[in-house]
C-alpha cells in the first residue's frame, strides 16, 4: 500500500520562499501529485511528477526523488492568496478494479503572513 | 475543460432524513468517479469509487447501505446519505477521471457539498 507523510502546518512571510515536503513509502510507484485546497473549496491540481527532478510552473515548482521516496513543492514570491492546504497524493498501486484511486497525505496548512 | 459540478453546494437537513448529492462531469465523460468526505482541518478521505454501469466499490469502514451511490451515466454519479445523523455533517467532494485522460491518474474535483445535519 501507500503511506504518505507531510508536515501539518507551516508559516511563511509574504514575498518569501517556502518548501513543503512529502515523503512516501510504497511497494509500487506511479507518480506523485500536488493539489492546492483553499478552505471550503475543492482541491485544484498543481503538478504531477513521475520522473526524478524539478519541474517548474511559474511561482510553483515540484521536485521528485524516487530513490529517496521524497517530493517537495516549492512556492516562490509568496502571496497572501497562497494561504491554503497543500495535499500530496499518489495513485494506489493495488487498486483492484484499475480505477486508479489516489491516496492523499494529511495535507499541509500554509499560512502566509504579511 | 475538465469541469466537474456538484449540486447542491450546501444543504441543511433534519436528522433521520435522506439527502442526495449530484456530481456531473460537464465537458467530458467519466467511467469512474470518486466520493470523498472531508472533516474540518483534515485531508480527503475516500469513501467509494463509483463505476458507470456497475456497483460502487466502498472503502473499508464505509457503510454501503447508508451511503448509496448510483452512477447511471457517463456524466452523472449521485451519493445519497440515508437516515442522516449529525455525525454525517461534513464536506463531501466528488472527483472524476476523464475517459480519455492524458494523465491516467489525474482526477478533476467538484466544488464540494457542505452537509449539515441538525
Amino acid at each position: 500500500g501507500q503511506n504518505i507523510d507531510q508536515p501539518t502546518e507551516m508559516t511563511a512571510t509574504e514575498g518569501a520562499i517556502v518548501q513543503i515536503n512529502c515523503t512516501y513509502q510504497t511497494s509500487g510507484f506511479n507518480g506523485l501529485f500536488w493539489y492546492q485546497q483553499h478552505a471550503g473549496e475543492a482541491p485544484t491540481f498543481l503538478s504531477y511528477n513521475v520522473l526524478d527532478g524539478l519541474e517548474e510552473k511559474g511561482r510553483f515548482s515540484s521536485f521528485l526523488s524516487r530513490s529517496k521516496g521524497y517530493s517537495y513543492l516549492l512556492l516562490k514570491e509568496l502571496q497572501m492568496k497562497d494561504s491554503a492546504s497543500y495535499l500530496c497524493a499518489a495513485p494506489d498501486p493495488f487498486t483492484v478494479d484499475s480505477s486508479y484511486k489516489l491516496i492523499f497525505g494529511s495535507g499541509t496548512r500554509l499560512l502566509v503572513r504579511p | 475543460g475538465a469541469v466537474v459540478s456538484q449540486h447542491p453546494s450546501w444543504v441543511i437537513c433534519k436528522s433521520g432524513t435522506s439527502v442526495k448529492i449530484e456530481c456531473r462531469s460537464l465537458d467530458f465523460q467519466a467511467t469512474t468517479m470518486f466520493w470523498y468526505r472531508q472533516f474540518p482541518k483534515q485531508s480527503l478521505m475516500l469513501m467509494a469509487t463509483s463505476n458507470e454501469g456497475s456497483k460502487a466499490t466502498y472503502e473499508q469502514g464505509v457503510e454501503k447501505d447508508k451511503f448509496l451511490i448510483n452512477h447511471a451515466s457517463l456524466t452523472l454519479s449521485t451519493l445519497t446519505v440515508t437516515s442522516a445523523h449529525p455525525e454525517d455533517s461534513s464536506f463531501y467532494i466528488c472527483s472524476a477521471r476523464d475517459i480519455i485522460a492524458q494523465l491516467g491518474y489525474e482526477q478533476y474535483f467538484g466544488p464540494g457539498t457542505r452537509l449539515t445535519v441538525t
